[in-house]
Order: structure tokens, then C-alpha cells, then sequence
């Protein structure tokens, strides 16, 4: 099955920086690649994700971009506030396995007032 | 008005009980899913369900059985409770199989004394 590894574990930015997480994925099969935010206590949201068939995709602060080549894909928050501060999840479908994604283990971001 | 939801949302119990946990969703989603989070959080998907039909059983105990009596509920019953079943249990819907958002409930949060 795919296999989903995440980095860095822990992240810490000073209010304002930029911060960027990066994923890998094994099977070249997978095709849709979302990323969840989870905040203390609080369920996993979806935040932005992308197909395939996209190399980059944006929305305000965020931005994803993948490299279908490489297997990698990698989350940019841009101008980081305090609230950004939680745990990001990117996952992969399951490419050649149907019917599940594949989570890496998360990020903790922490951001510095 | 939530889009999944769970009962209930703290379930603290002793060791050896047998307990459930339910699960709705008003999406018209076909899909539902159990996950599990532990102190690390990392999310493992234990069951998905399409249609009433399982077609994820991860590596779980058989003491964890699910149940979907129509599309858009999925129980979990969990037998001989015991302390590593102790976490908080996500459940999730998408509107297809693997390569689609998911939508996550509240959580449980399990306890076992």
C-alpha cells in the first residue's frame, strides 16, 4: 500500500514567517493529495488539497504544490499568525488500494507572537 | 447544522466493559469511516464502510465490530474494553471511495480506568 512520510515533526515560526511542510508518497497511483489542519481538541478540517492533474494550488495564505515525478507535495503558509498554531496532517489516496487515504504522522506548528 | 456527528463525546468507562459509539452523517455521503488518534496523534483508519458495505478492516482486534444499519450511520461496539483502547475515535464521511474529502466528526474521547 502507499506510505506517507511527513516533515518536519515540529515546526516553530515567529509570527509573520513563512512556514513549509513537506510530504513524500510511495505509490505513483495516487492522485488526489488533501491537507487537514487539527487544532487542540478539535476534529482534523480539511484546509486545501490538490488532483493530479495540478502542480500548484492556492488560496489566501495557503498554497500546495506537487511534484508527480519526485512523489512529493508540500503545504507554504505564508504571513503565519498565532492561530495557524495546530497539528497538519497531508495524506494521500490509495492510489492502486481503493477506498482509504494514507496520513502522514502530522506536523506540529507552533506560531510565535 | 453538524455534518457528522458523534455520541458521545467523552465516554470514560473501567476496564472489561463493553461500550458503543454512534456515528451520523447528513452529507448524503456514500462512504463512512472509523478512525483512531492516539496520545501521538497519529490518525489510523480502523473500517470504511461504502453503502452499507465494509471494504476497509485494518489490523484491528476483533473485540472492534462495526455496524452500518444504512448510508448514513456507522456504529462501533467495542467488547473487553481494555487501556490501550483508550484515545479519541474520529468518525468520517466523503462522497466517494478514497479520492475524496473527508469530513470528520467531533471525536470520542475514550477513557478506560
Amino acid at each position: 500500500g502507499e506510505n506517507v512520510e511527513q516533515h518536519p515533526s515540529t515546526l516553530s515560526v515567529q509570527e509573520g514567517d513563512s512556514a513549509v511542510i513537506k510530504c513524500t508518497y510511495s505509490d505513483s497511483a495516487s492522485n488526489y493529495f488533501p491537507w487537514y489542519k487539527q487544532e487542540l481538541g478539535k476534529r482534523p478540517q480539511l484546509i486545501i488539497d490538490i488532483r493530479s492533474n495540478v502542480g500548484e494550488k492556492k488560496d489566501q495564505r495557503i498554497a500546495v504544490t506537487l511534484n508527480k515525478t519526485a512523489k512529493h507535495f508540500s503545504l507554504h503558509i505564508t504571513e503565519t499568525q498565532p492561530e495557524d498554531s495546530a497539528v497538519y496532517f497531508c495524506a494521500a489516496d490509495g492510489g492502486s488500494t481503493l477506498g482509504r487515504l494514507y496520513f502522514g504522522r502530522g506536523t506540529q506548528l507552533t506560531v510565535w507572537p | 447544522d453538524t455534518a457528522v456527528s458523534q455520541t458521545p463525546k467523552y465516554l470514560v468507562t473501567q476496564m472489561g466493559n463493553d461500550k458503543s459509539i454512534k456515528c451520523e452523517q447528513n452529507l448524503g455521503h456514500d462512504t463512512m469511516y472509523w478512525y483512531k488518534q492516539d496520545s501521538k496523534k497519529f490518525l489510523k483508519i480502523m473500517f470504511s464502510y461504502n453503502n452499507k458495505e465494509l471494504i476497509i478492516n485494518e489490523t484491528v482486534p476483533n473485540r472492534f465490530s462495526p455496524k452500518s444499519p444504512d448510508k448514513a450511520h456507522l456504529n462501533l461496539h467495542i467488547n473487553s474494553l481494555e487501556l490501550g483502547d483508550s484515545a479519541v475515535y474520529f468518525c468520517a464521511s466523503s462522497s466517494g471511495i478514497g479520492d475524496q474529502p473527508q469530513h470528520f466528526g467531533d471525536g470520542t474521547r475514550l477513557s478506560i480506568l
